[in-house]
């Protein structure tokens, strides 16, 4: 079965450090990578993708993601994190196969940047 | 910012009342999706739809039912609401060439 892993619930990182945020997947073929994030009481916005290319891909608010096609991850980055950071974040995979174009969802991590 | 709206935002409503939620997008988007997600939890597809007149059911179960008649519109209904059905409702779309799906602000049901 296809799926999306995000092993951690919650992570802590103290403001001005960097953050990670971890999601591996199953999917057959060479899927498309994405990250969302969610504020509360909110719809998912998109903050990157990746397709194909350069392994590291930038987004949105200084994020970034690392995609590893040997450990199929494709982790979530920020050199320097804030305050207004804390969220939650979803990886999610669009498996490229004909006539499908559903996405798979990571169950969220919880990021909490500490002051 | 995407242009992908849901009405309403917020809505109690009694069990047994019949509710429709509205989505609408002007992309021009021909894929369209409805995931239910508990507030802080993770998203479960419930339906979706490829194009005009074609919806399909999504992974999780779902007592509600959609329908595809224009392309921008995507409504989602339950004919008789229960407290079960308490939950957000997230709507999304994604097109020809675009591969992102873009998200609607969601709306949260209450069933009393």
């Amino acid at each position: 079965a296809q799926s999306v892993a995000q092993p951690e619930d919650q992570v802590n990182v103290a403001e001005g450090n960097p953050l990670t945020v971890k999601c591996t997947y199953s999917v057959s073929g060479n899927p498309y990578l994405f990250w969302y994030v969610q504020y509360p009481n909110r719809g998912l916005q998109f903050l990157l993708k990746y397709i194909t290319g350069d392994n590291l891909v930038k987004g949105s608010y200084g994020f970034e993601a690392e995609f590893n096609k040997s450990q199929t991850s494709f982790h979530l980055k920020k050199p320097s994190a804030l305050v207004s950071d804390s969220a939650l974040y979803f990886c999610a995979v669009r498996p490229v196969t004909s006539g499908t174009y559903k996405y798979i969802f990571g169950t969220g991590t919880r990021l909490k940047v500490l002051a | 910012e995407a242009d992908i709206y849901q009405t309403p935002r917020y809505l109690v409503i009694g069990t047994g009342k019949k509710i429709t939620l509205e989505c609408s997008q002007t992309m021009g988007h021909d894929k369209m999706y409805w995931y239910q997600q508990d507030p802080g939890m993770e998203l479960h597809l419930i339906h979706y739809s490829y194009g005009v007149n074609s919806t399909e059911k999504g992974d999780l179960s779902s007592e509600s039912t959609v329908s595809r008649i224009r392309t921008e519109h995507f409504p989602l209904t339950l004919e008789s609401a229960r407290p079960s059905h308490t939950s957000q409702y997230l709507c999304a779309s994604s097109g020809q060439g675009n591969t992102e799906a873009f998200f609607g602000q969601g709306t949260r049901l209450t069933v009393v």
